[in-house]
């Protein structure tokens, strides 16, 4: 079952350049994304979400992008830190379908480098 | 900030035994969820529990999964008849509203020999 996809597993970045992380996903009744980290041997850790209702959400050095007619959204970081260097989910739910389940993707592993 | 938080951090049991997993999610949260995550596969969804019943749950939590929340604090996950499959990273969340973002736990890492 591949609701949400995230086709590059691994992308490495610079410091202080941009980061972009990408998510497709298939099932139209989707209306809500977000965007998850995590570290090792941590749990996942909401970064930021959006409705279908927008395109655009931003939070600091965090964007995230949606183009309903593609099915894709994108996260973007810019400045990107070494810090940042963790696994990014992306995730998807149908929150006007009476259910709040998350479907995840497989994850893209960020390193950031110096 | 307030975590969710998960006990033990890793379980090994031998197939066929009893496991019960433990979380205390954050403490004004009303609505509480079980993740896991196969090693290598990608986050799934088990159950979400609201109102001290079950309001969802995904084909995998079968008659062997049951969820409890035994008082005001506790969020258990049982498994009554461990397999090898169900070697996996459990993750326990909850959230205080359907509108808020879910607050994960750091998982319990279950190893069935």
């Amino acid at each position: 079952d591949q609701q949400v996809k995230q086709n590059s597993p691994s992308l490495s970045v610079q410091e202080g350049r941009i980061s972009i992380l990408n998510c497709d996903y298939t099932n139209s009744m989707f209306d809500y994304f977000l965007w998850y980290k995590k570290y090792p041997a941590e749990g996942p850790t909401f970064l930021i979400s959006i409705s279908s209702i927008k395109d655009k959400n931003e939070d600091g050095r965090f964007t995230v992008f949606l183009n309903k007619s593609a099915k894709h959204l994108s996260l973007h970081i810019v400045p990107s830190q070494p810090g940042d260097s963790a696994v990014y989910f992306c995730a998807a739910s149908s929150k006007n379908y009476n259910t709040d389940k998350l479907i995840f993707g497989t994850g893209t592993r960020l390193q950031v480098f110096p | 900030e307030p975590e969710v938080t998960q006990t033990p951090s890793h379980q090994v049991t031998q197939m066929g035994q009893e496991v019960i997993l433990r979380c205390v999610p954050i403490s004004n949260h009303l609505y509480f969820y079980w993740y896991r995550q196969i090693l290598g596969q990608k986050v799934e969804f088990l159950v979400s529990f609201y109102n001290n019943e079950i309001s969802e749950k995904s084909e995998i939590f079968d008659d062997q999964f049951s969820v409890e929340r035994p008082d005001g604090s506790n969020f258990t996950l049982k498994i009554r008849s461990t397999k090898l499959e169900d070697s996996a990273m459990y993750f326990c969340a909850s959230r205080a509203n359907r509108d808020s973002p879910l607050h994960f736990g750091n998982g319990t890492r279950l190893t069935v020999t």
